[in-house]
């Protein structure tokens, strides 16, 4: 079965550092463009981070130079370490799967999501 | 950097057809996906790609495209779709992944 399964919220005071995970099972993780996404409370989506099955790796302006993305094949897991966090990293962070294909144009689609995992950034 | 805008809230009657657009301009190099979220869910996709539905979506749902706007139909909307909808799209210029901020749908 497909599956992603987020885990390493927590609280944690502002300036402070936390490493959320993401096992996948099912599917070769390492094959894929693999994404974290983050939703604070009461607001939409926000895209954080990918690493893609090359390696190539882009983060939004709002966390670059604070976060890192990375994966450990044989564990067939995706991290975010997250540093320097402030109030405004507060949120659900998602792992997520990316496809791609091209059909006149490309496109692009996170097909398998995990459940999530709450940061809390607070004194 | 590339955006994209939906409109915050959309309702429909039980049994009528809505639609909720995402503008930007990275729509005129890619298509648009569409996730469906309920409270205290994760998305879950609905339409990708020109107009693809994946397993276990209704036909009721479908996707189209036209210049810098995509679209997402729901015909004939039913009580659980009453949900929030996120286009998302890539930027051309930086390759960062956009998510619109999201339509609220209230089926009446």
């Amino acid at each position: 079965q497909v599956q992603l399964v987020e885990s390493g919220g927590g609280l944690v005071k502002p300036g402070g550092s936390l490493r959320v995970s993401c096992a996948a099972s099912g599917f070769t993780l390492r094959d894929y463009y693999m994404n974290w996404v983050r939703q604070a409370p009461g607001k939409g989506l926000e895209w954080v981070s990918y690493i893609s099955s090359s390696g190539t790796i882009y983060y939004s302006d709002s966390v670059k130079g604070r976060f890192t993305i990375s994966r450990d094949n044989a564990k067939n897991s995706l991290y975010l370490q997250m540093s320097s966090l402030r109030a405004e990293d507060t949120a659900v962070y998602y792992c997520a799967r990316e496809r791609v294909g091209i059909v006149g144009y490309y496109y692009y689609y996170m097909d398998v999501w995990g459940k999530g995992t709450t940061v809390t950034v607070s004194s | 950097s590339s955006e994209l805008t939906q409109d915050p809230a959309v309702s429909v009657a039980l049994g009528q057809t809505v639609r909720i657009t995402c503008q930007g301009d990275s729509l005129r190099n890619y298509y648009a996906s569409w996730y469906q979220q309920k409270p205290g869910q994760a998305p879950v996709v609905v339409i990708y790609g020109k107009n693809n539905r994946p397993s276990g979506i209704p036909d009721r749902f479908s996707g189209s495209s036209s210049g810098n706007t995509a679209s997402l139909t729901i015909t004939g909307a039913q009580a659980e779709d009453d949900a929030d909808y996120y286009c998302n799209s890539r930027d051309s210029g930086t390759n960062h992944v956009v998510f619109g901020g999201g339509t609220k749908l209230t089926v009446l």
